[in-house]
């Protein structure tokens, strides 16, 4: 199975400033049939589903600019540029390359 | 608008057997691969287990913890997704997703079902 690690576990970070949550996987997530990595980012909010922010380097329809992800094989990383309230929540990180689709821990953001 | 809607859960002993449901709408759900996907109280997001679609052969594939345990199947006709449960464990415990997408992320998820295994 594909270990799927976040760091860090938590963060807490000022209103305006930027936030870094990076995931690794234990191997390569790269899938050779469409050659896309395949890593997903969800938002989850206290209460509420996870949501989808971020597939295979695509922001999702909605999602606003100051989110973005980056990475590549076995290394990626979620920013947000310039906090907001509505950003707190916990993020996760997946893999589809492979079953079982695992995911992070997750990453607990919260504002300082 | 699309939309999952889950039902099924409840409270339920050790050694129990549970389904749930997944109703879907607003999308063609026999063109997709369907996916449960759990939370236990406070933790973090578990992957279940996933039907394809029945032009790919409706094949499931399943996490370790439930393998054996945990039936997965699917009614085109009725635009339903189940999850049969057997001999449910305290671990079990969790809310239980349904969630499905038109790549390989999942796009649409359900509110959810809480499934509480205590004796």
């Amino acid at each position: 199975d594909i270990v799927m690690t976040q760091s860090p576990d938590s963060l807490a970070v000022s209103l305006g400033e930027r936030a870094t949550i990076n995931c690794k996987s234990s191997q390569s997530v790269l899938k050779s049939s469409s050659n896309k990595n395949c890593l997903a980012w969800y938002q989850q909010k206290p209460g509420q589903p996870p949501k989808l922010i971020y597939w295979a380097s695509t922001r999702e329809s909605g999602v606003p600019d100051r989110f973005s992800g980056s990475g590549s094989g076995t290394d990626f990383t979620l920013t947000i540029s310039s906090l907001q309230a509505e950003d707190v929540a916990v993020y996760y990180c997946q893999q589809c390359h492979s079953t079982p689709f695992t995911f992070g821990q997750g990453t607990k953001l919260e504002i300082k | 608008e699309a939309q999952l809607v889950e039902s099924g859960g409840g409270l339920i002993k050790p050694g129990g057997s549970l389904r749930l449901s997944c109703a879907a709408s607003g999308f063609s759900f026999r063109d997709v691969w369907m996916t449960w996907v759990r939370q236990a109280p406070g933790k973090g997001l578990e992957w279940v287990g996933r039907i394809k679609r029945k032009t790919d052969g409706a094949t499931t594939d399943y996490a370790a913890a439930v393998k054996g345990r945990f039936s997965i199947s699917r009614d085109d006709s009725k635009n339903t997704l189940y999850v049969q449960m057997n001999s449910l464990k305290v671990e079990d415990t969790a809310v239980y997703y349904c969630t499905t997408g038109w790549t390989d992320a999942f796009e649409m998820w359900g509110q959810g079902t809480m499934v509480t295994v205590s004796s």
